[in-house]
This record gives C-alpha cells, sequence and structure tokens, in this order.
C-alpha cells in the first residue's frame, strides 16, 4: 500500500481565499483523523471519522472550518475564508481502531503546510 | 480532560550514548496507551513503540525501550546506542480505553544526535 496520500504537500494562499486539503487514507482503516501541527500549540486534534461518519469534531477551531469523508478513500479539510492564523502543517492519518496489536498506531501522511499571507 | 507534558524541548547527544525523554501525565482512568512517535525531518510521523497500561512489563523494541511508572504517571523513552538516523521530533502521546480512539499528543522534544 502506498501509505495515507495527502494533497497539496505546500500551499500559499491569501487571506480570505478557500483552501481545500485532501487524504487518501490507508484501504481498509476505518478510522481517519486530521491533525494540525503548529510551534506555539503542538499537534492538535481537529476532527475524527470512523466509518466515514465524524465522531468527534471538538477540536476543529471555529466555523470556518469543515471536513468531509463521502467515501472510505477520501476525506477533505477546508477552511473558508482562510486567515494567517491558520498557517501550519495539516496531517491526515488513518488506523484500524479496535483493541488488537495495532491499537493506537495510526499512519500519518507528510502533512501540507499552508501558509496563509 | 487527559494532559500530556513533555518538559524536554531539546536535547542533544553524541552518537552511540544513551538518551532519555522525559514524559508525564494527567489521566484518572485505569486502562489506558501510552506512545512515543518519531518524526523526522521529512515530516512524517511514525509509531516508535507502544504500552499498555495494564502491562506491568515495560515495553522494548530494539534499541528502544521504556519505562512505564504508572503510579507516578510517568513514561519516559530510552534510546541506547544512538544513531545519526534518530535525529528527529519525538512526541509522547496517550490514548483512552473508553471508546475513543483519538491520540493526545506531547509538545515534543527536539532530539540531535551529532557525529
Amino acid at each position: 500500500d502506498a501509505g495515507v496520500i495527502q494533497s497539496p504537500r505546500h500551499e500559499v494562499t491569501e487571506m480570505g481565499q478557500e483552501v481545500t486539503l485532501r487524504c487518501k487514507p490507508i484501504s481498509g482503516h476505518d478510522y481517519l483523523f486530521w491533525y494540525r501541527q503548529t510551534m506555539m500549540r503542538g499537534l492538535e486534534l481537529l476532527i475524527y471519522f470512523n466509518n466515514n461518519v465524524p465522531i468527534d469534531d471538538s477540536g476543529m477551531p471555529e466555523d470556518r472550518f469543515s471536513a468531509k469523508m463521502p467515501n472510505a478513500s477520501f476525506s477533505t479539510l477546508k477552511i473558508q475564508p482562510s486567515e494567517p492564523r491558520d498557517s501550519a502543517v495539516y496531517f491526515c492519518a488513518s488506523s484500524l481502531g479496535g483493541q488488537g496489536p495495532n491499537t493506537g498506531e495510526l499512519f500519518f501522511g507528510e502533512g501540507s503546510r499552508l501558509t496563509v499571507l | 480532560a487527559q494532559t500530556v507534558t513533555q518538559s524536554q524541548p531539546e536535547m542533544s547527544v553524541q552518537e552511540a550514548e544513551t538518551v532519555t525523554l522525559s514524559c508525564t501525565y494527567d489521566t484518572s482512568e485505569n486502562n489506558y496507551y501510552l506512545f512515543w512517535y518519531k518524526q523526522p525531518p521529512s515530516r512524517q510521523m511514525i509509531l516508535v513503540i507502544r504500552q499498555e497500561a495494564y502491562k506491568q512489563q515495560n515495553a522494548t523494541e530494539n534499541r528502544f525501550s521504556v519505562n512505564f511508572q504508572k503510579a507516578a504517571k510517568s513514561f519516559s523513552l530510552k534510546i541506547s546506542d544512538s544513531q545519526l538516523g534518530d535525529t528527529a521530533m519525538y512526541f509522547c502521546a496517550f490514548m483512552t480505553l473508553q471508546g475513543a480512539q483519538k491520540l493526545v499528543f506531547g509538545q515534543g522534544t527536539r532530539l540531535t544526535i551529532n557525529p
């Protein structure tokens, strides 16, 4: 398997523009997570899905952020309108879930570095 | 809510030395998992080692081992015979067994292995 695939790897945009980040999880994984990483706040969980259903979106900073998972092989994180404080690296991760030997093993993508000017 | 604290923002050692990274956490639960993840300069996070709270024996993975002190809520990572490829950010993480599959991460420790 190719692992978790994220696009774009880098995005530079201007304040007010819409940003869409994309993620393809590992086939067969039933959990998908969106994390944001900044120097100040570290790794923050934004939202996660189980079997394409959003389970916990309490980490989504505000209404400007939205995430969807229309099917098991694709998810998006959208920011509209974007602001400079949204600049960060956004990671997507997937996992098998359950309580087996793979418990807690998240497979991360390479991240999308977003810069909002 | 659970919190994870890594008190060492940066560490630096010479190649082949042993280094220990510290992590403490706060939880009222009795059963949970703890992890160390590595983030090399390439950015992609990978799992280094995992510990189930109900297991008294400390987990080991080749040169990596943990010192799990449940009563003290401490979970340190020891890297033996450190190598240049160990240079990375290391994150301690906590996961509850109470339904949620999400990980709570510490702030990370930047480890540099010098030749």
